[in-house]
């Protein structure tokens, strides 16, 4: 695709539910991150991909959050037992390469609500 | 601490005002920096990013990076309405790009 495609764009979800977010990164791109964004704050890393493997899994705050990218192009990020703190936009990004440079294109998120 | 520090603001200015965003870091081991653009209800989109210390000037917009201080900033000259948008430092070393706080920039016509 042109950009980078995420769903659903809106997940309202109570809680102790399972979520899974999708992330269709920009076709070519190797590299793929997952961010969380609270309101007035900014991107809070979660997760980086390279390839099929998780390069960089530190931001991912508990065990409740997990994230597969089993063919090196779409990703998903799935949230166990929902908590209200998790809500916020979840942002996912690719890039072509390792992105030493830090050229990330972002889709528009996929916003959370727990209610 | 947090890793970057930045100054949420808001920050509102007159159009065609010079524009000064800044941030300061603690890792010394980031190499290189970089400012996002977010409009509302939108993913993030990279404005610029610079390699070490230096200047970098992109039109309107010049990013400085002085290492020895862990300071970074960012100029937009003849500041426009179109320019108002929350303004998102970030930085890596090596895999994971981290990001500030963000300052929401509001530009009067």
């Amino acid at each position: 695709g042109a950009g980078v495609s995420q769903t659903p764009s809106n997940k309202v979800t109570e809680k102790g539910k399972y979520v899974e977010l999708r992330c269709d990164p920009i076709s070519g791109h190797t590299a793929l991150y997952w961010y969380r964004q609270s309101l007035g704050q900014g991107p809070e890393f979660l997760i980086y991909f390279q390839g099929t493997g998780a390069a960089d899994d530190s931001g991912l705050p508990n065990d409740r959050f997990f994230a597969v990218r089993p063919e090196g192009s779409v990703s998903t990020l799935k949230i166990q037992r929902t908590e209200r703190g998790d809500s916020a936009v979840y942002l996912c990004a690719s890039s072509f390469g390792p992105s030493n440079t830090g050229e990330l294109f972002f889709g528009e998120g996929s916003r959370l609500t727990v209610l | 601490q947090k890793e970057v520090e930045q100054d949420p603001g808001p920050l509102s200015v007159p159009e065609g005002a010079i524009v000064s965003l800044n941030c300061t870091y603690s890792n010394s081991a980031f190499q290189y920096f970089m400012w996002y653009r977010q409009y509302s209800r939108k993913g993030p989109e990279l404005l610029m990013y610079t390699y070490s210390s230096g200047n970098k000037e992109d039109g309107r917009f010049t990013a400085q990076v002085d290492k020895s201080s862990k300071y970074i900033s960012l100029f937009i000259r003849d500041s426009q309405p179109s320019d108002s948008a929350t303004y998102l430092c970030a930085m890596t070393g090596a895999s994971k790009i981290i990001f500030g706080s963000g300052t929401r920039l509001s530009i009067r016509p």
